[in-house]
């Protein structure tokens, strides 16, 4: 298996852009979760998806932030408009009993 | 609300030099608890996952433990392809049969092994 699959690998844009992060989570996990990651916060749960449905989007920041799972095989996290202050990794991981996989990351830079 | 500490925030050791690193959690009904990697640049790798009071996982120069409040992974003789942030999550049993099984992280421990 090739593992969680994130796309962009970096991304770099202007405040006011959208923009959009994809996920392919590991085949036959059930379960997926966004993270958002700075030297400040650490790892912060942003939402978390189980069989395709989202069960806790509290760590999602404000309304500019949105996720979606269409089918069990991607998530897209959505920002718009985007600010400096989401520059941070975003990690998606995926899960099927206990613990979690996680992608390499996106990078994302806001200017 | 689940809250994980991890303890010292960074740890510099010299190559052979043996140390351990805390994971105080606090959750209601746990589930699992988790010790994962991370290099720079790269996402956590997952390490060991312990679901009871009292258990152990060894893998080479690493041995992860649990108590009721806290877990420590003991880093052996380390050398210096060890050094990376290691990163504690605590699960927790979903309360009233739900399926919320997010994971919650410790901010890390930067470990530095010079050769």
């Amino acid at each position: 298996d090739a593992g969680v699959i994130q796309s962009p690998r970096h991304e770099v844009t202007e405040m006011g852009q959208e923009v959009t992060l994809r996920c392919k989570p590991i085949s036959g996990h059930n379960s997926l979760f966004w993270y958002r990651q700075t030297m400040m916060r650490g790892l912060e749960l942003l939402i978390y998806f189980n069989n395709n449905v989202p069960i806790d989007d509290s760590g999602m920041p404000e309304d500019r932030f949105s996720a979606k799972m269409p089918n069990a095989s991607f998530s897209t996290l959505k920002i718009q408009p985007s600010e400096p202050r989401d520059s941070a990794v975003y990690f998606c991981a995926s899960s099927l009993a206990r613990g979690a996989f996680f992608g390499q990351g996106t990078r994302l830079t806001v200017v | 609300e689940d809250q994980v500490t991890q303890s010292p925030e960074a740890l510099r050791l010299q190559e052979g030099e043996s140390s351990s690193l805390n994971c105080s959690y606090t959750v209601s009904g746990l589930r699992g608890l988790f010790w994962y990697r991370q290099d720079p640049g790269k996402g956590p790798e997952f390490l060991f996952t312990l679901y009871s009071a009292g258990e152990e996982k060894e893998k080479e120069r690493l041995k992860a433990t649990l108590t009721k409040k806290e877990s420590f992974l003991h880093i052996t003789a380390p050398k210096p392809e060890d050094s990376a942030t290691y990163l504690c999550a605590v699960q927790a049993s979903s309360v009233g049969g739900g399926s919320n099984y997010k994971l919650t992280f410790g901010k890390g421990t930067l470990l530095t092994v010079n050769p």
